[in-house]
């Protein structure tokens, strides 16, 4: 089971680009990445998933580089509306691997 | 309108009062889960169901039951419940419960706290 590390809390103003960077050193082969916003007192919902280089939506790009140890959220010109607990999760075929860690805090000031 | 629904949303209950928690999904997902929410804590996941009469342990089972009859309901069982299962609980479904298939994650339901006295 693939253990994430992600900051505790970030900051960041309207309107900005911000970059949430989770690190999964023991990521196996057959893992995939993928990111949750969650809301206070609503369930988390599915922003992006990703394998290797880059995946972007309409909301969000996933950045993975090479070595697939690491993985970066971009969230382009957020707003206040994005104030939010954002997860990392890795996994694979295994439902029993869906471990949350403890996501980063992402505060959006005016 | 794709949704997962829980009820009830909201329950404050006594120490050893059987309760369920019901959880149904209208995307005939075969895969569904429970997570309990704690401070500090993350989401922990309680027991998960691969489909229809297959269900296995999650992190955290002690204490909890779960169902699996129909495709669509997921029901959670505390057949003893205590304090220290106050927490927000909540329901998950997905397509096939494995990330390189299911490509849009997990569906959550919108909750249900639970307070036991």
């Amino acid at each position: 089971l693939a253990k994430t590390t992600q900051p505790i809390s970030m900051d960041s103003y309207e309107g900005q680009e911000v970059n949430i960077t989770c690190s999964h050193n023991n990521i196996a082969t057959n893992d995939y990445i993928t990111w949750y916003q969650q809301f206070p007192s609503q369930g988390p919902r599915f922003i992006i998933q990703g394998y290797k280089t880059k995946v972007t939506n309409e909301v969000a790009s996933l950045f993975i580089p090479a070595d697939r140890k690491s993985s970066t959220l971009s969230l382009p010109r957020v707003s206040l509306s994005d104030t939010a607990v954002y997860y990392c999760l890795v996994g694979s075929g295994s439902a029993r691997q869906l471990t949350f860690g403890s996501g980063t805090q992402l505060t959006v000031l005016p | 309108e794709a949704q997962v629904t829980q009820n009830p949303r909201y329950l404050i209950t006594v120490t050893g009062k059987k309760l369920t928690v019901t959880c149904s999904q209208n995307m005939n997902h075969e895969y569904m889960s429970w997570y309990r929410q704690d401070p500090g804590l993350g989401l922990r996941q309680i027991y998960y169901s691969m489909n229809v009469e297959v269900t296995d342990k999650g992190d955290v089972p002690e204490g909890y039951k779960v169902s699996r009859k129909e495709k669509r309901n997921f029901p959670l069982i505390l057949e003893s419940p205590s304090p220290n299962q106050t927490s927000l609980y909540f329901c998950a479904s997905s397509p096939t419960g494995r990330a390189r298939m299911d490509r849009t994650g997990q569906f959550f339901g919108p909750g249900t706290r639970l307070t036991v006295l």
